[in-house]
């Protein structure tokens, strides 16, 4: 069964420093997300990407956060000068359709010291 | 008031027994509705989308109530394996790219 996959599972970085998180969507998906799960919090949507562009985004998703689709796999979350806050889990999914459901990937854990 | 609430339990409750629990959610518009299970410290898991008319996968059967805005899941048979946190999720709107997720109903099953 084709699923999303998320490298790494778990980055520590110092504050300050920029991270990007990786994601390889489910093949024939169309649409790509990124969420975040502070601990013990609820998941929380940051942006949605699709045809190359990001077709929606959160009050989250502020100038410090970037995605790309640097080729036809991949889907990278950027955080350019990460915060303690920034401490979550952040998952990747996807979806075949807007209207579909979304599939969720393992999730990298980041931790910001 | 949030978008997506849930009853956050815990429910414990025997295997084999059956727990019901309800999500509210608060723009009469939504369009779809979701029950992810989460188990801890890992990505939300698609269980189930919730119809209008109601559906059923096995064991579980979820239910839509739009005049008073909110949807439930109930489990029959509870096995030990249904232990999670059960996610309300919601799009508000068709043409939202979002999901909003509520925090979550924990089910415990004890043997």
């Amino acid at each position: 069964e084709p699923e999303v996959t998320q490298t790494p599972s778990h980055q520590v970085t110092q504050m300050g420093q920029e991270v990007i998180l990786r994601c390889v969507p489910i093949s024939n998906h169309l649409y790509f997300y990124w969420y975040r799960q502070i601990l013990g919090q609820k998941v929380e949507f940051l942006v949605s990407f699709y045809n190359n562009e990001i077709s929606e985004k959160s009050e989250i998703f502020d100038d410090q956060f970037s995605v790309e689709r640097p080729d036809g796999s991949n889907f990278t979350l950027k955080i350019r000068s990460t915060k303690l806050e920034d401490s979550a889990m952040y998952f990747c999914a996807s979806s075949e359709f807007l209207v579909n459901e979304q599939f969720f990937g393992p999730g990298t854990r980041l931790t910001v010291l | 008031r949030k978008e997506v609430e849930q009853d956050p339990g815990p429910f414990n409750v025997p295997e084999g027994a059956t727990v019901a629990f309800n999500c509210t959610y608060s723009n009469s518009a939504s369009q779809s509705f979701f029950w992810y299970r989460q188990d801890c410290r890992k990505e939300p898991k698609l269980l189930m989308s919730v119809y209008s008319s109601g559906n059923e996968d096995g064991r579980f059967t979820a239910q839509l109530n739009r005049a008073s805005q909110y949807i439930s899941l109930l489990i029959r048979d509870s096995k030990l394996s249904d232990s999670a946190t059960y996610l309300c999720v919601v799009r508000v709107r068709s043409n939202d790219y979002k999901l909003s997720f509520g925090a979550g109903t924990t089910v415990t099953v004890r043997a």
